[in-house]
């Protein structure tokens, strides 16, 4: 069954540092997403990605945050700067197509910022 | 804004019994409910989705209803097993074409054996 990969599963930064969260979309998909997930809250949209730009973005990825493609493969979300309330499981979703399909999420990457 | 409301938080249910989860949400122009399931550590993995077009959708024990005019969607689990026992989260598709998902606040499932 085809998944999306992503590293590493925890992270953990000092404040004020930069992380790059990785993620292996499936093969065949060309939208991508990161959702962030506060410990024991609802899981929210941060941006969608498409064609090598951003679609769509949330309130919350401000300029802290950033994305790429950078190889064609890998999906990348950083973030510059981080805060205490970054931590947060980050999930990243891809689709096939972007409407009335199912977006396929990875395992997620615990982000603990101390 | 766009909104989706889900109850109960937490439902706690005997093996063989039936679960309800009820979500409502708030752009008229979502066409697209996915319910997700979601394990201690896990990513959400979806069990079952329902398009605006059908009004109910069964899965084995699992069903999902629409009511459009309403807009609230349902699922439900019928025969519960201590292995349904996660976190479920009701969705709706975004406003524009992005295909972003908004999600409820997720409702705790516990089946007792």
């Amino acid at each position: 069954e085809p998944e999306v990969t992503q590293t590493p599963s925890h992270q953990v930064t000092q404040m004020g540092q930069e992380v790059i969260l990785r993620c292996v979309p499936i093969s065949n998909h060309l939208y991508f997403y990161w959702y962030r997930q506060i410990l024991g809250q609802k899981v929210e949209f941060l941006v969608s990605f498409y064609n090598n730009e951003i679609s769509e973005k949330s309130e919350i990825f401000d300029d802290q945050f950033s994305v790429e493609r950078p190889d064609g493969s890998n999906f990348t979300l950083k973030i510059r700067s981080t805060k205490l309330e970054d931590s947060a499981m980050y999930f990243c979703a891809t689709q096939g197509t972007p409407m009335n399909t199912e977006a396929f999420f990875g395992q997620g990457t615990r982000l603990t910022v101390v | 804004g766009e909104n989706v409301e889900q109850h109960p938080s937490t439902l706690s249910v005997q093996e063989g019994d039936s679960a309800v989860i009820k979500c409502t949400y708030s752009d008229s122009a979502s066409n697209y409910f996915p319910w997700y399931k979601q394990e201690l550590g896990k990513g959400p993995q979806l069990i079952i989705d329902i398009r605006s077009n059908v009004g109910e959708k069964k899965d084995q024990r699992i069903a999902v209803t629409l009511n459009k005019t309403a807009k609230h969607f349902s699922l439900h689990i019928t025969e519960t097993q201590p292995e349904d026992s996660a976190v479920y989260f009701c969705a709706s598709h975004g406003s524009g074409n992005t295909g972003k998902l908004i999600f409820g606040q997720g409702t705790t499932l516990q089946v007792k054996p």
